[in-house]
């Protein structure tokens, strides 16, 4: 079965630094992708950033970006410039093609102005 | 355009009722999905339903069921209430079987069961 393990419950990072959220996972797939998603106090869960398995080249959307080790089975998430707004709970997730999503439990992100 | 839109916001319910939560899919979106997330954890999968068919249903009790409407909207209803239910269930929608992979959240429902 898929897991995903996110071992960092808790994360702090000074405004405007930089910090990475750690998450590893294990299928015996090849076919497969990973996610990464924000859930602030709102509650609303919104997609950061999507990494295709089958893709060498590491995910970015503008100050996030992914480090994606296939054989390693990692995919770590760096937040650049960290803003205030990026305060949230952060889920790294497995889906695949016709299937469910698989979250890990979460990271809470604090940001220290 | 609109998202995935559901309701109620929030409910209580007492233990040994039974609850409905509604979902409303993003336009063009054949696929619905159900999540329950308890407090502190991530997102548990519950049902996928595609044309008005199952295609998933996750480690969840019979007391867990759902339906989805001619007009892809759908339905979560769950019997026999147990304090352990109380969570925020999230609707997803999706293009269709095939584009799991672009799922789209929808606010959630708390349910709180007392």
């Amino acid at each position: 079965a898929q897991t995903v393990t996110q071992s960092q419950p808790e994360m702090s990072v000074q405004e405007a630094e930089t910090v990475t959220l750690s998450c590893t996972y294990d299928t015996s797939e090849s076919d497969y992708y990973l996610f990464w998603y924000k859930q602030p106090p709102s509650r609303q869960m919104i997609l950061v950033i999507r990494q295709e398995a089958y893709k060498q080249q590491n995910a970015t959307e503008n100050r996030f970006s992914v480090n994606f080790q296939k054989a390693a089975k990692s995919f770590s998430l760096k937040i650049s410039d960290s803003q205030l707004g990026d305060a949230a709970m952060y889920f790294c997730a497995y889906g695949r093609r016709d299937d469910k999503i698989i979250f890990g439990k979460g990271t809470r992100l604090h940001i220290l102005p | 355009d609109a998202g995935v839109t559901q309701s109620p916001t929030h409910l209580i319910k007492t233990r040994g009722q039974q609850v409905t939560l509604r979902c409303s899919p993003i336009s063009g979106h054949k696929s619905v999905s159900w999540y329950q997330q308890v407090l502190g954890q991530g997102p548990q999968f519950i049902f996928q339903y595609y044309e008005k068919e199952e295609r998933g249903r996750g480690n969840f009790p019979d007391r867990f069921s759902a339906r989805q409407f001619p007009n892809y909207s759908s339905e979560l209803n769950v019997n026999a209430l147990l304090l352990g239910d109380s969570a925020l269930y999230l609707c997803a929608s999706s293009l269709g079987v095939g584009r799991a992979y672009e799922q789209y959240f929808g606010p959630g429902t708390r349910l709180t069961v007392t």
